[in-house]
């Protein structure tokens, strides 16, 4: 079975730094990647997904996330996070069975 | 609707007494989620409904839990006497399966007492 790895469980960061959060996947075959996030008091929803083609996707709000296929990896990034950024952040695989599997989470706190 | 819908919002129970949730997914989506959310932590899995397939319950806590779907349409998570662990956030998701993005509702918060 497929399972996701979050590394970071919270992440505290000033504006304006760089922000990379990790995640890893065990699977051997095809999968779909995604990254969700959940703002305070907000429901998740999609912050980018990769199904195949360019390794390096964006998604809303100048967040990219790279997929580096021979270290199962989809590593979450932003140049310069912002005060509004503060969320929760979930990585997600889904696989040819059709089911979606997240990992634990990763909090970041952005402070002002 | 356009989205995943969840009745109710917030529930308050008292502790022994049985509860149904109740999601209404996108309509067209064959799969079907349940996770539950404790506060401060990440989501746990709770079962996988796809198509007419056997549902996934690999990741229902104990027997008190149970859900049913009709169908691709509405899905009911019951959990029978509940306890004060039970206490969460549940949330339903759905998707096209084949793509795997996952809509997600408000959830339900449950509370009991």
């Amino acid at each position: 079975a497929q399972s996701v790895s979050q590394h970071n469980h919270h992440v505290i960061l000033s504006e304006a730094a760089s922000l990379e959060l990790g995640c890893n996947y065990s699977y051997g075959g095809t999968v779909n990647l995604f990254w969700y996030v959940q703002y305070p008091g907000q429901h998740l929803q999609l912050l980018l997904k990769y199904f195949s083609g360019d390794p390096l996707v964006k998604g809303i709000k100048g967040f990219e996330a790279e997929f580096i296929k021979s270290k199962f990896s989809f590593n979450l990034r932003k140049p310069s996070v912002q005060w509004s950024d503060t969320a929760e952040y979930f990585c997600a695989v889904n696989t040819n069975a059709g089911k979606s599997t997240f990992g634990d989470g990763t909090t970041l706190t952005v402070k002002p | 609707g356009a989205g995943v819908s969840q009745s109710p919002s917030n529930k308050v129970t008292e502790k022994g007494k049985d509860v149904e949730l109740r999601c209404d997914p996108i309509s067209g989506h064959t799969a079907l989620y349940w996770y539950r959310q404790r506060l401060g932590q990440g989501l746990e899995f709770l079962i996988y409904f796809q198509g007419n397939s056997a549902p996934d319950k690999s990741g229902l806590p104990s027997d008190r839990f149970s859900a049913e779907r009709t169908g691709e349409s509405v899905s009911t998570l019951t959990i029978q006497r509940t306890q004060q662990e039970d206490s969460a956030v549940y949330l339903c998701a759905s998707s096209l399966a084949r793509l795997g993005e996952a809509f997600f509702g408000q959830g339900t918060r449950l509370t009991v007492v």
